[in-house]
C-alpha cells in the first residue's frame, strides 16, 4: 500500500541554521507530494508540493525536489526562524484532489533564539 | 487560500452521550470532503471519505455506526461521534476539495475529550 515515513522528532535548531526533515515514500505509479505544516493550535496548512518527478516545490525559503529514483522529497530550508517553529508533514496523494492523502507522522521542529 | 472551518473547536462530554462536528468550506464548494482523526505525537489517520449527495466511505476498522459522517450539501459535512466514550477522545480533523481544486484546505480540527 502506499505510506510515507518521515524522520523523527522533535527537531530543534538555532535560528538561522539549516533544516532538513527527511521524507521517503512507497506508492505504486506516480503520485503527488506534499508539505504539510502545522503551527501551534492551527490546522494543517499546505506549504508546498511537487506533482512530478525532478519538480521542486518551494514556498516561504522551504523547498522540496520530488526525487523518483530515491522516492524521497526532503524538505530544506536555508536559515530558519522562530517563527518556522511547528509541525511538518509530509504526505502523498496518488490520484486527483478527490482522493485522500496519506500522511507521515509528522515531525516537530522548534527553533530557538 | 480557500477556507475551512470547523465547528465546535472543543468539546467534552461525558460518556455516552453523542457529538456532533460541524465542517464547512466557506468559498467554494466542497464536492468531496475528508474526516481524519489524529492522536498525540501521531500522523492523522483517514476515517471516511464523504461525497455531496452519497454515502461516506469508511476505511478498514473504522465503526459507520459509530462515527455518523453526513454530506448533505456542497459546503457542509458533519461527522457525530455517537455514544462517545474515553477511547473516542482525540482530534478530529475534516479537509475539503472541490470543482477544478487540486488542493485539499484543511479545517482547524476539533479536540474532542470524552469524560
Amino acid at each position: 500500500g502506499n505510506s510515507v515515513t518521515q524522520m523523527e522528532g522533535p527537531v530543534t535548531l538555532s535560528e538561522e541554521a539549516f533544516l532538513t526533515i527527511n521524507c521517503t515514500y512507497t506508492a505504486t505509479g506516480y503520485p503527488s507530494l506534499f508539505w504539510y505544516v502545522q503551527y501551534p493550535g492551527e490546522g494543517l496548512q499546505l506549504l508546498l508540493k511537487a506533482t512530478k518527478a525532478d519538480d521542486k516545490g518551494s514556498n516561504k525559503g522551504f523547498e522540496a525536489t520530488y526525487r523518483k529514483e530515491t522516492t524521497s522529497f526532503h524538505l530544506e530550508k536555508g536559515s530558519v526562524q522562530v517563527s518556522d517553529s511547528a509541525v511538518y508533514f509530509c504526505a502523498l496523494r496518488r490520484d486527483s484532489g478527490n482522493t485522500p492523502l496519506v500522511f507521515g507522522k509528522g515531525t516537530r521542529l522548534s527553533v530557538i533564539a | 487560500g480557500a477556507v475551512v472551518s470547523q465547528h465546535p473547536s472543543r468539546v467534552i462530554c461525558k460518556s455516552g452521550t453523542s457529538v456532533k462536528i460541524e465542517c464547512r468550506s466557506l468559498d467554494f464548494q466542497a464536492t468531496t470532503m475528508f474526516w481524519y482523526r489524529q492522536f498525540p505525537k501521531q500522523s492523522l489517520m483517514l476515517m471516511a471519505t464523504s461525497n455531496e449527495g452519497s454515502k461516506a466511505t469508511y476505511e478498514q476498522g473504522v465503526e459507520k455506526d459509530k462515527f455518523l459522517i453526513n454530506h448533505a450539501s456542497l459546503t457542509l459535512s458533519t461527522l457525530t461521534v455517537t455514544s462517545a466514550h474515553p477511547e473516542d477522545s482525540s482530534f478530529y480533523i475534516c479537509s475539503a476539495s472541490g470543482g477544478t481544486q487540486e488542493t485539499q484546505y484543511f479545517g482547524p480540527g476539533t479536540r474532542l475529550l470524552v469524560l
